[in-house]
């Protein structure tokens, strides 16, 4: 299989404070991991592309200091949103690509933000 | 620009029936085609991908089709189950220099009622 986990899978934060949010590849290896943001009743939309070992492409309009990516290693990658808030509250989904896998993405089960 | 559109946006139908759902597309150049099934508060999990050169494939009781000329795709659902409920998503590889980049469409919400 190609596993994909995601941790916290809900977290509610204060306004101002910052959360990590980590992506996890369980049985595989990826040297790739993207980081999608979706609101209510829209699509994924793309926030970076996390290299392991590299740093991270941000999408046009995503601000890369307000949203860290750290690529550690090839099996997680995390995403921190400093200095939170409620506008940034919203279902966040990882996927990882996997090493010879022809592109296919496999998608973490999200991590729901709610920022008060 | 590419993009992805999907339709019906939202569709109910009653348990056992079938229905298809539509996607077309504008994306270049063209690596595959994918549907996804997401549940409410879950990740998307794949149903089926597609080449260029596939016309149709099956999973279960999904089943795409994909016409390369005219950019579209269907999924089609048979004997529908209350678990079949969630949103259907459409999303078109195109192959980048930087590999392939996904373009998302903003889904079909499907409810199954008894």
């Amino acid at each position: 299989g190609a596993v994909v986990s995601q941790h916290p899978s809900r977290v509610i934060c204060k306004s101002g404070t910052s959360v990590k949010i980590e992506c996890r590849s369980l049985d595989f290896q990826a040297t790739t991991m993207f980081w999608y943001r979706q609101f209510p009743k829209q699509s994924l939309m793309l926030m970076a592309t996390s290299n392991e070992g590299s740093k991270a492409t941000y999408e046009q309009g995503v601000e890369k200091d307000k949203f860290l990516i750290n690529h550690a290693s090839l099996t997680l990658s995390t995403l921190t949103v400093t200095s939170a808030h409620p506008e940034d509250s919203s279902f966040y989904i990882c996927s990882a690509r996997r090493q010879g896998s022809g592109g296919e993405q496999y998608f973490g089960p999200g991590t729901r933000l709610t920022v008060t | 620009k590419n993009q992805v559109e999907q339709s019906p946006q939202s569709l109910i139908i009653l348990e056992g029936k079938n229905c298809t759902l539509q996607c077309n597309y504008t994306v270049s150049p063209f690596s595959n085609l994918r549907w996804y099934k997401q549940d409410t508060g879950r990740g998307p999990v794949s149903l089926t991908i597609m080449t260029f050169s596939e016309n149709t494939k099956s999973n279960g009781r999904y089943t795409a089709t994909l016409d390369a000329d005219t950019k579209q795709s269907s999924l089609h659902i048979t004997a529908s189950q209350l678990s079949d409920s969630a949103s259907y998503i459409c999303v078109v590889s195109a192959l980048t220099g930087g590999g392939n980049k996904l373009t998302f469409g903003t889904g079909t919400q499907l409810k199954v009622e008894l």
